[in-house]
C-alpha cells in the first residue's frame, strides 16, 4: 500500500467556485502533514503546514483527520493563478512522502 | 536568504554515459534530500543527509546511483552508468531538522536538473 494516495484529478472549475482536495495515508504514526504546491516545470514550493486543529491562510484552508487518516485542502475563491498541482506530503519516520499530486486548472 | 542552488538545470546524455548533480543547501539547513519526479508524478525520496550522514537510501538504486555530502554541506549525486528510464527530474531539498515540537518544517526545493537519457 502506498504511503500517501491523492486523486490526480484534473479538477477543472470556473473562476470563483470552491474547489478541495483529499489525500489519504497509511502510517497512523504520521506527525508531520504539508501541501505543497508545483508549477508546470517548477519546484514543488510549499503552500502550507496543516495542524492537527485545522489553519487557514486566506482563501486556503488545510485540515488534518487523523481518525480517518487523511489531510484536505480547500481552496475559496478560486483564482486563475491557483491553477497547478497540489501535493501533500506526509512524515512518518523522519521522512517526507509526497502523494502524485492533484491537477487543478481554473477557467475563465 | 538564499534558496537551495542546484546545477546544471539541464543535461542529455546518452545512455550508459554517467553524470553528475550538484546541490548547496540553504545555510544551516542539517538535513538535505534528493528526489526523484518523474513526469506526472510525485517526488520519490533517492536518499537523505543528517549533517554528512545517511538517514536513509532505501530507495536509492545503489547498483547505478551514488550520492555523498562531504562536510555535511554541498552534495553531489551520480548515476552511472544511465538508463532511459532514469530521465526524470532530479530535486534537491533542505531542511532545518531536528522538528521542534509544535512546529511542522517543510523544506525548500532546488529548481532541479532536468535529465534526458537518449
Amino acid at each position: 500500500r502506498k504511503e500517501v494516495e491523492q486523486d490526480p484529478g484534473p479538477f477543472n472549475v470556473p473562476e470563483g467556485a470552491t474547489v478541495a482536495f483529499n489525500c489519504t495515508y497509511s502510517n497512523s504514526a504520521s506527525q508531520s502533514f504539508f501541501w505543497y504546491r508545483q508549477d508546470c516545470r517548477k519546484e514543488p514550493k510549499l503552500l502550507m503546514s496543516v495542524y492537527s486543529s485545522g489553519n487557514e491562510d486566506g482563501r486556503f484552508t488545510a485540515q488534518l483527520n487523523r481518525a480517518s487518516q487523511y489531510i484536505s485542502l480547500l481552496i475559496r475563491d478560486s483564482k486563475l493563478s491557483d491553477s497547478a498541482t497540489y501535493l501533500c506530503v506526509v512524515n512518518p519516520r523522519n521522512q517526507f512522502y509526497f502523494g502524485t499530486g492533484t491537477s487543478l486548472t481554473v477557467i475563465p | 536568504e538564499a534558496g537551495v542552488a542546484q546545477s546544471p538545470r539541464y543535461k542529455i546524455i546518452e545512455k550508459r554515459q554517467s553524470v553528475a548533480f550538484w546541490c548547496n543547501p540553504i545555510s544551516g539547513h542539517a538535513t538535505l534530500y534528493w528526489y526523484q519526479q518523474i513526469l506526472g508524478q510525485g517526488p520519490k525520496l533517492l536518499i537523505q543527509f543528517q549533517n554528512n550522514g545517511v538517514v536513509d537510501d532505501s530507495q536509492l538504486p545503489k547498483d547505478r546511483f551514488s550520492a555523498e555530502r562531504l562536510k555535511g554541506v554541498d552534495s553531489t549525486l551520480k548515476i552511472q552508468p544511465a538508463k532511459l528510464e532514469d530521465s526524470a527530474v532530479y530535486l534537491c531539498a533542505s531542511s532545518l531538522w531536528p522538528r521542534t515540537e509544535g512546529f511542522n518544517y517543510g523544506y525548500t526545493f532546488g529548481s532541479g536538473t532536468r535529465l534526458t537519457v537518449v
